[in-house]
């Protein structure tokens, strides 16, 4: 079995700061994707990696960055904290992008005060 | 626009009973669809998958789903619920045709009492 590892657990943050969150997977899977959930929303998609050195943009991509570092890691960047902002950031992966399971961390919550 | 709708938000049972979780989804061409738990504080979790053959399909711990194409539903069920149970429960669906990431519905909470 693998395992996805999510760093940090908890970031607090001021208004306006630049926030890396990382991702690392031991899968060895093709593809990972970064969500954001917010009470009463589900999971929206932010970035994902179809393979090493791809990056898509999901539906909720403005105000964020990624990069695909390697095929073990994923890393997601919030550009500019908005005041009060609060949200669990999932990381997930999987052996391809369509048809397969997915894979996920515990999740980084943000708390920007 | 593809969509995936949980017209539930929330549903409560208590321990021994049957649930269905709903999921309707709005998408062009053929479809995969998927179904994950989300245990608080926790990732989710796979249960189980559609994407052809036979429209009813066994997941873990005896959840099952039925795929109908006339009513674009993908409805859960579990015939008895345990404490365990409690959770939040995701509909998903993605292109069969691939390149795209899933997307995932707004979730429907379990709440099972004793």
């Amino acid at each position: 079995g693998g395992i996805i590892t999510q760093t940090p657990k908890f970031l607090i943050g001021q208004e306006g700061q630049k926030l890396t969150l990382k991702c690392q997977q031991n899968f060895n899977h093709d593809t990972m994707y970064w969500y954001r959930q917010d009470s009463g929303k589900g999971l929206r998609l932010i970035y994902y990696s179809i393979t090493e050195n791809d990056l898509q943009k999901g539906d909720l991509s403005e105000g964020y960055d990624a990069s695909r570092e390697k095929k073990s890691s994923f890393s997601l960047t919030v550009t500019s904290a908005q005041k009060n902002e609060m949200a669990v950031f999932l990381c997930a992966s999987s052996r391809q992008i369509s048809q397969n399971t997915l894979y996920f961390g515990a999740g980084t919550r943000l708390s920007v005060l | 626009t593809q969509t995936v709708s949980q017209s539930d938000a929330h549903v409560t049972v208590f321990e021994g009973d049957s649930v269905e979780l709903r999921c309707n989804y709005s998408y062009g061409g053929s479809i995969y669809l998927s179904w994950y738990i989300q245990h608080h504080g926790r990732g989710l979790q796979f249960l189980l998958k559609y994407y052809s053959g036979n429209p009813v399909v066994q997941g873990v711990n005896g959840f099952e789903a039925e795929f109908s194409k006339s009513d674009s539903s993908f409805h859960l069920r579990k015939a008895s619920v345990h404490w365990s149970d409690s959770a939040v429960y995701f509909c998903a669906a993605s292109s069969y045709q691939g390149g795209r990431a899933l997307i995932f519905g707004t979730g429907t909470t379990v709440s099972v009492s004793p």
